[in-house]
């Protein structure tokens, strides 16, 4: 089983709907979540940190459930530009200092 | 505009030669990392460096080195290229374990 697992999608939504995307993962012992967006061919660019008590900009919101270990995102209003990859990201406290675990992400299409 | 730089930003080379990818980051990151991604694919850890002198092997093994002898500069090296190498080379850095990373907009390397 991998340490972090996301939705495998792809998500094909229509301009204006809401679309949420899930990931688990697998230890406990995580401290801190994270999720990127990767454009096609481009580098992964952090879009929001995931807090405890959930957290919110603008159309997106993260929300985290460390009992069922699992994080969220729901992007609200779906615009054409959201169209990219969602990568799930852990840091797990380990021995000696933290192991970061990128998910092998979830392609969402948006359409006019 | 970018904090962390990767050059070159394409590179074809022939089997057997010997290059190096060059990271550099201004903003005073002690954490630095070297990922491999193939298109469509999962990130890859194959190096990472927590300071000055300090470097290790990452989950994903690699007939790459890498040195830090500054904090701001952490290029890979392969000493001998082959077709299997080809990848995109993504460099990132963060503040801290639980800040989430800066990525350089990558090296796409071609072996033939």
């Amino acid at each position: 089983r991998k340490e972090v697992e996301q939705d495998p999608g792809p998500f094909n939504v229509p301009e204006g709907a809401t679309v949420a995307f899930n990931c688990t993962y697998s230890n406990s012992a995580s401290q801190s979540f994270f999720w990127y967006r990767q454009d096609c061919r481009k580098e992964p660019k952090l879009l929001m940190s995931v807090y405890s008590s959930g957290n919110e900009d603008g159309r997106f919101t993260a929300q985290l459930n460390r009992a069922s270990q699992y994080i969220s995102l729901l992007i609200r209003d779906s615009k054409l530009s959201d169209s990219a990859t969602y990568l799930c990201v852990v840091n797990l406290r380990r021995a000696g200092g933290f192991k970061t675990i990128f998910g092998a992400g979830t392609r969402l299409f948006v359409k006019a | 505009e970018a904090d962390i730089y990767q050059t070159p930003r394409y590179l074809v080379i022939g089997t057997g030669k010997k290059i190096t990818l060059e990271c550099s980051q201004t903003m005073g990151h002690d954490k630095m990392y070297w990922y491999q991604q193939d298109p469509g694919m999962e990130l890859h850890l194959i190096h990472y460096s927590y300071g000055v002198n300090s470097t290790e092997k990452g989950d994903l093994s690699s007939e790459s080195t890498v040195s830090r002898i500054r904090t701001e500069h952490f290029p890979l090296t392969l000493e001998s290229a082959r077709p299997s190498h080809t990848s995109q080379y993504l460099c990132a850095s963060s503040e801290s374990s639980t800040n989430g990373y800066t990525f350089g907009s990558g090296t796409r390397l071609t072996v033939v």
